[in-house]
């Protein structure tokens, strides 16, 4: 079936430092990608979206790239600060309008 | 950008009695509106998806008549957790789109944690 998935559950990087997060999608017809944050006891925030005609798109701090040859996702945080601290979905948007998210990543930035 | 409420944030009931959830878009329509419930340390799993004036689409193996969704206006969608039991705790979270379509983004609601007693 169709499913989103994340390679690591937890990430621990130092404050300052860069932080990649990854996503493996299974639909190959998927055609739109979105990244999420979210905060303990709040909703999902959205963060940055890619369409699957695009390899990259940055935003600030952030930059997602889409790899469709692979079906692999990523996002990049700049200069990782404490308040960045939080889980992390990627979430697959299918044609439907319905979005499946991944397992989620939880990240936490060492002051 | 675009607001969405839910209300109540978070609620506490006995088992067997009946709950209900309000989802709300403050400052825009919402054409469809999606139901998810998250357990602790897990990813969001979509319940249903919500279509104003419309019969409610759910996912595999959620239960219609537990999980009542009425989507009446297209500010307004309420999910009710009919005679809810322990295993129903959880936290739900709304989100409401302009439309169906792929590219259409949902903003979501800051979520209910229920507890059931």
């Amino acid at each position: 079936g169709e499913s989103v998935g994340l390679h690591l559950p937890t990430l621990s990087v130092q404050e300052g430092d860069n932080s990649i997060i990854n996503c493996a999608y299974s639909n190959s017809a998927s055609d739109y990608f979105i990244w999420y944050k979210q905060e303990s006891g709040k909703g999902p925030q959205f963060i940055i979206d890619i369409r699957s005609n695009m390899d990259k798109r940055q935003g600030q701090r952030v930059t997602v790239l889409l790899n469709k040859t692979v079906k692999h996702l990523s996002l990049q945080i700049a200069a990782t600060q404490p308040g960045d601290s939080a889980v992390y979905f990627c979430a697959e948007n299918n044609q439907g309008g319905k979005l499946i998210f991944g397992q989620g990543t939880e990240l936490s930035v060492k002051p | 950008g675009a607001v969405v409420s839910q209300h109540p944030s978070w609620v506490i009931c006995k088992s067997g009695t009946s709950v209900k959830i309000e989802c709300r878009s403050l400052d825009f329509q919402a054409t469809t509106m999606f139901w998810y419930r998250q357990f602790p340390k897990q990813s969001l799993m979509l319940m249903a998806t919500s279509n104003e004036g419309s019969k409610a689409t759910y996912e595999q193996g959620v239960e219609k008549d537990k999980f009542l969704i009425n989507h009446a206006s297209l500010t307004l969608s309420t999910l009710t957790v009919t005679s809810a039991h322990p295993e129903d705790s959880s936290f739900y979270i709304c989100s409401a789109s302009l439309g169906g379509s792929s590219y259409n983004e949902q903003f979501f609601g800051p979520g209910t944690r229920l507890t059931v007693l």
